[in-house]
């Protein structure tokens, strides 16, 4: 049963300290995406890769988010130093991009990393 | 850029038929979808819109206008378990990263 697996499931720590999220994509996916979901902003995008490339991260704060991929099976999202206003869930989905540029329609979804920055 | 319009609440009584709108705007467009999120659980993909007109999935239903940048879900003899939020989501062209509307929170009464 292939699944995106995400870790921590749930992450309480303090204003200031470092967090690492991690996500195990669909083998064979070869598009990594990671959301930021609040009940007021309901799903951002944060980041994307392509075959392991970031695509995109124009939606993350550059100063103390960084993503990266550092092989096809581990996508990492790092905050440093977190902030209270980063408590939020972290959601990393993977699909798959098909040859001509047309993805097939569906991203799956990890189960999410719940954030509280006390 | 792009932008997504969808109502944040709809109420409907099990076992009627809701439709749930969404309107959008963006530069390029490759494809819409549609996604369920149970409270506390992650999307599930429902649907997958890239030409007009309607795609039959069961009880649920997705209905495309490109040209009115323009789409609807609409799910059929609610369940209570139909309550959710419904996310619809652009593809647009370029480097295709899906972005997400706020959702429509539904709530389904006996």
């Amino acid at each position: 049963d292939a699944r995106v697996t995400q870790t921590p499931r749930h992450k309480v720590t303090e204003m200031g300290q470092e967090v690492t999220m991690r996500c195990q994509p669909i083998l064979g996916h070869n598009t990594v995406f990671w959301y930021r979901q609040t009940m007021m902003q309901g799903l951002e995008l944060l980041a994307y890769f392509r075959n392991r490339a970031p695509l995109d991260d124009s939606g993350m704060p550059k100063d103390r988010f960084s993503a990266e991929m550092p092989d096809a099976t581990l996508a990492t999202l790092k905050i440093q130093p977190s902030e209270p206003r980063d408590s939020a869930v972290y959601f990393c989905a993977s699909g798959l991009v098909q040859r001509g540029g047309l993805d097939t329609g569906e991203l799956f979804f990890g189960e999410g990393s719940r954030l509280t920055v006390l | 850029g792009q932008n997504i319009d969808q109502p944040t609440e709809m109420t409907a009584t099990e076992g009627a038929i809701v439709q749930i709108n969404c309107t959008y705007q963006t530069s390029g467009f490759n494809g819409l979808f549609w996604y369920q999120q149970h409270a506390g659980e992650a999307p599930t993909f429902l649907s997958y819109n890239v030409l007009d007109g309607l795609e039959e999935k069961g009880r649920f239903s997705s209905f495309l206008s490109r040209s009115k940048g323009y789409s609807y879900l609409l799910l059929k003899e609610l369940q209570m378990k139909d309550s959710a939020s419904y996310l619809c989501a652009l593809l647009p062209g370029g480097y295709q990263k899906v972005t997400f509307g706020i959702g429509t929170k539904l709530q389904v009464i006996p």
